[in-house]
């Protein structure tokens, strides 16, 4: 079974600029959560998705927003990027059933630098 | 709001040398897990621990958690350097029947020979 999948694997950006992430869940997993690591904050939850709807945001502000498809993939998007958006941004995916979520299982992460 | 908290955050142990990891966490939860990660990678899931003394061994590494201390250990029998990571505790918090996992600040460890 294909686990978790993250495009792209590394982004440089320019502040100011805007950025789209996508993932792509394990088949059947239609819960899919996104996370930020920084060396400073750590590991912090962004938001949730399952069955297109966001059932759960972490806090962040505005610029960052996420969606999700019929298929399950997510994108995540963060404009006018600022330098300390620069970060490791982690993507996880699970099964719900019966609304009794599972344990996530994390891609392999977009490493995004804004200079 | 659920706070994660572990230490130590750095751990420099000698090979063949027993330790432990601790993880307090604030408020009930059903789930704790702890994550391996190595540096420039992704998280790498070791134990998921569903209830109260729950017990799990692999390899080196055995976790425990006591929900009633709001307590889970990672002990690490005799280190080798292959160990050598940050290991991460989190805990499963419910909101509005959506779950997210909020994390301890990671314990970087380091296996000297």
């Amino acid at each position: 079974k294909a686990g978790v999948t993250q495009t792209p694997r590394y982004l440089i950006k320019t502040r100011g600029q805007q950025v789209t992430l996508s993932c792509s869940p394990i088949s059947g997993h239609r819960s899919v959560s996104w996370y930020q690591q920084t060396p400073g904050q750590g590991l912090q939850f962004l938001f949730e998705y399952f069955s297109e709807t966001q059932r759960n945001k972490g806090n962040f502000p505005g610029r960052f927003s996420g969606r999700q498809f019929s298929n399950s993939r997510s994108e995540m998007n963060v404009s006018t990027l600022e330098l300390g958006d620069s970060a490791l941004y982690l993507c996880a995916s699970s099964l719900v059933l019966r609304s009794s979520s599972y344990e996530q299982y994390f891609g392999p992460g977009t490493r995004l630098t804004v200079t | 709001e659920l706070k994660v908290e572990q230490n130590p955050l750095f751990l420099s142990m000698q090979e063949g040398k027993n330790y432990t990891i601790y993880c307090n966490y604030s408020t009930t939860s059903d789930r704790l897990y702890w994550y391996r990660q190595d540096p420039g990678k992704s998280l790498e899931s070791l134990f998921v621990l569903l209830s109260n003394g729950a017990v799990k061994q692999e390899g080196r590494l055995m976790a425990s958690l006591d929900t009633k201390a709001r307590l889970s250990t990672l002990h690490i029998t005799a280190a080798v350097h292959d160990l050598s990571a940050t290991y991460f505790c989190a805990v499963d918090l419910v909101e509005g029947g959506s779950e997210k996992l909020v994390f301890g600040k990671g314990t970087k460890l380091t296996v000297n020979p």
